[in-house]
């Protein structure tokens, strides 16, 4: 099993451009996530899914959008990006029981907005 | 908001000393989770204790949880140079939709 997997691992935008970042898992979990992590502020959850076709926001959405059209797959993407929004984004999964459950992370994608 | 808080922020210790790190919380928790992070890369699960339980282990870790004190320490026993890395404590807090909520991390250097 190749658990969870981030594509890219890197990138540089200029401010304004968009890109989509692929989260893939293996394990046929329920939950999705995706967080960012900043130097600093420990990891922040920007977005979340709790099944196939649903999404919901977390304590930072605001300039990203996400889609689950596939239950392995959680797409975060940004429309315009900002130099804000430069930092290290993590997806994860977990089981049934959501949040209370352990999270299984990825390796993250390194993301520079100048 | 950030739950978790752990204590110290950075901790160098000697290869085979005790590791202990420590993380204290606002609010009541379902549950309370370690992980660790390697530099640059995805964080990963150490252990998860539930709030009716006070210890529990896993190989050289040993996770204590104090819910009247709110806190709860994780020890490394007979440290490595491979245990070099920044470990989180992440609450979930009781109620539904309640979230799992990281602190900031703490950043363990083993010398060899």
């Amino acid at each position: 099993n190749a658990g969870v997997t981030q594509t890219p691992k890197f990138r540089v935008l200029k401010t304004g451009q968009s890109m989509t970042l692929l989260c893939a898992q293996d394990m046929n979990h329920e939950y999705m996530y995706w967080y960012r992590q900043d130097p600093g502020m420990g990891l922040r959850l920007i977005h979340y899914s709790v099944g196939e076709g649903t999404t919901a926001k977390g304590e930072v959405p605001d300039g990203y959008n996400v889609s689950r059209l596939k239950k392995q797959n959680f797409l975060l993407g940004l429309e315009s990006a900002a130099p804000s929004q430069t930092s290290v984004y993590f997806c994860a999964s977990s089981y049934l029981q959501g949040f209370t459950d352990t999270q299984y992370f990825g390796p993250g994608t390194r993301l520079t907005v100048l | 908001s950030q739950q978790g808080e752990e204590d110290p922020q950075a901790l160098s210790i000697q290869e085979g000393e005790n590791a202990t790190m420590n993380c204290s919380y606002k609010t009541s928790i379902n549950n309370l989770q370690w992980y660790r992070q390697n530099s640059g890369r995805g964080l990963v699960h150490l252990i998860l204790i539930r709030s009716n339980e006070r210890e529990k282990h896993s190989g050289r870790l040993r996770v204590t949880l104090d819910t009247s004190k709110k806190s709860s320490s994780l020890l490394i026993t007979a440290s490595r140079a491979a245990d070099t890395a920044s470990y989180f404590c992440a609450t979930v807090e009781t109620g539904a939709n309640s979230k799992l909520t990281f602190g900031k991390g703490i950043t363990l250097s083993v010398r060899p």
